[in-house]
């Protein structure tokens, strides 16, 4: 069955640290997401990306950085970690016109 | 840019009651509404959605209410069962090629009482 992953599921981390944080889907979809979730915030749109060679920066971007080389992964990198980075990761993807599968999420601590 | 704010933020029925969340969003330009639930320690799935040429959408004992005039949508959980706790995000989406670009809520925390 098709699927999204993450990796890894819990990661601690000191301050100044890069962090890479992996997203992997066999649905062959074109469209690829970030989100950080917080107490009170929601989900908040990191990165996005369309299609490979393409990303964008959502709401929250500063700090975070994507790549996309092919169709089934879209790595999360923390170039500097800052303790106001650490929180729940959520990676999604989607193919137009309907609702985004989520993968488990990563919980990411800065020390 | 577009907002969408979420209440109640935590909410607590009896097993078999009903359960209501209520959504509203700023951008009229909104046209595509998922709901989706998200269990402790998983990612987030959807649930159902809706699109701003339908009013109300049902899927079994799950139902959306959609008024676009005054920008707030709702969703209905009827005969609610303890599988049925979770957090619950409501989104909008004005995507310029397609539905993907959302702007969640703060979420609904519902708690089911066997």
């Amino acid at each position: 069955d098709a699927e999204i992953t993450q990796s890894p599921r819990h990661k601690i981390t000191e301050t100044g640290r890069q962090v890479t944080l992996a997203c992997h889907q066999t649905w062959n979809h074109n469209n690829m997401f970030w989100y950080r979730q917080d107490l009170g915030h929601g989900l908040r749109l990191i990165h996005y990306s369309y299609g490979v060679q393409d990303t964008n920066k959502g709401e929250v971007s500063d700090g975070y950085s994507v790549s996309r080389s092919n169709t089934e992964d879209l790595p999360l990198t923390l170039e500097s970690a800052a303790s106001s980075q650490t929180s729940v990761y959520f990676c999604a993807s989607s193919e137009g016109g309907v609702g985004q599968y989520f993968g488990p999420g990563t919980r990411l601590t800065v020390l | 840019g577009e907002n969408v704010e979420q209440h109640p933020s935590t909410l607590s029925v009896q097993e078999g009651d009903s359960a209501v969340i209520k959504c509203t969003y700023s951008d009229s330009a909104s046209n595509y509404f998922p709901w989706y639930k998200q269990e402790l320690g998983k990612g987030s799935q959807l649930i159902i959605d809706i699109r701003s040429n339908v009013g109300e959408k049902k899927d079994q004992r799950i139902a959306v209410t959609l008024n676009k005039t005054a920008k707030h949508f709702s969703l209905h959980i009827t005969e609610t069962q303890p599988e049925d706790s979770a957090v619950y995000f409501c989104a909008a989406s004005k995507g310029k090629t397609s539905y993907d670009k959302v702007i969640f809520g703060p979420g609904t925390s519902l708690s089911v009482i066997p």
